[in-house]
C-alpha cells in the first residue's frame, strides 16, 4: 500500500532563512508527488506536484521540489521564507495512472512556524 | 480552489442525525472525491468516483454514503452522525491527463457532531 512520511510534525526557522521539508513516500512505482500548504482555517493550496521529467520542480511563491527516485523522497525547499510562510504544508501522491482518480495518500502534515 | 464547490462550510449535528454534504464542480471533471481531515493524521480518502454512475470506497468510508448521478454533482451523506465524524471534509476533482491532472480541492466543510 501507498504510504507518505513527513519526519517532522514542527519545524521553526527565522524569516529569511532557508527552509526544507522532508517528504519520503512508499510506492510500487513512481507514483505523482504533490505539495499543498494550508493555512488556518483555509482549503488546500497546490505548490507544485511532479509526474515525470525534470527532477527539480518549481512551484508557487518561490517554493521548490526534487524527486530523488533513489532515497523515495520528494523535499520541498525555500531558499529564504517569508513570515506568510507559515501555515500547515502536506506531502501527497497518487497512483501514476489516469484509472486511479484523484486517490491521494496525505502524509501527516508539517507544521511551519516563522519567527521574525 | 476555482471551480469546486462544498456546501455548507459549517454544520453542527447531533448525534444520530443525518445530513448531506453537497459538493459540485463546473470543469467537467471525470474524476471527484471526498477526503477528511483530522489533526495529526493528514487528510484521508472516504469515497471516490471515476464518473457518473461510478464510485467506489476510500480508506474509511464506514458511515459514508456516496452517489453519482451526474458529472457535477458529488455528495457525501452521513447517515447517522457520530461524534467520531467531528472533522473538516474536503471534496476534491481532476481532469483527465491531457488536462493536466491538476487535482481542485473545494474550501472544505467544518462538521461538528455533538
Amino acid at each position: 500500500a501507498q504510504s507518505v512520511t513527513q519526519p517532522d510534525i514542527h519545524i521553526t526557522v527565522s524569516e529569511g532563512a532557508s527552509l526544507e521539508l522532508r517528504c519520503n513516500y512508499s510506492y510500487g512505482a513512481t507514483p505523482y508527488l504533490f505539495w499543498y500548504v494550508q493555512s488556518p482555517g483555509q482549503g488546500l493550496q497546490l505548490l507544485l506536484k511532479y509526474f515525470s521529467g525534470d527532477t527539480l520542480v518549481q512551484g508557487i511563491k518561490g517554493f521548490e521540489a526534487e524527486f530523488k527516485r533513489s532515497q523515495s523522497s520528494f523535499n520541498l525547499r525555500k531558499p529564504s521564507v517569508h513570515w506568510s510562510d507559515a501555515a500547515e504544508y502536506f506531502c501527497a501522491v497518487g497512483p501514476p495512472f489516469t484509472g486511479g482518480g484523484n486517490k491521494l495518500t496525505f502524509g501527516t502534515g508539517t507544521q511551519l512556524k516563522v519567527e521574525l | 480552489n476555482a471551480g469546486v464547490t462544498q456546501t455548507p462550510k459549517f454544520q453542527v449535528l447531533k448525534t444520530g442525525q443525518s445530513m448531506t454534504l453537497q459538493c459540485a464542480q463546473d470543469m467537467n471533471h471525470e474524476y471527484m472525491s471526498w477526503y477528511r481531515q483530522d489533526p495529526g493524521m493528514g487528510l484521508r480518502l472516504i469515497h471516490y468516483s471515476v464518473g457518473a454512475g461510478i464510485t467506489d470506497q476510500g480508506e474509511v468510508p464506514n458511515g459514508y454514503n456516496v452517489s453519482r448521478s451526474t458529472t457535477e454533482d458529488f455528495p457525501l451523506r452521513l447517515l447517522s452522525a457520530a461524534p467520531s465524524q467531528t472533522s473538516v471534509y474536503f471534496c476534491a476533482s481532476r481532469g483527465t491527463v491531457s488536462s493536466g491532472n491538476t487535482i481542485y480541492f473545494g474550501e472544505g466543510s467544518w462538521l461538528t457532531v455533538v
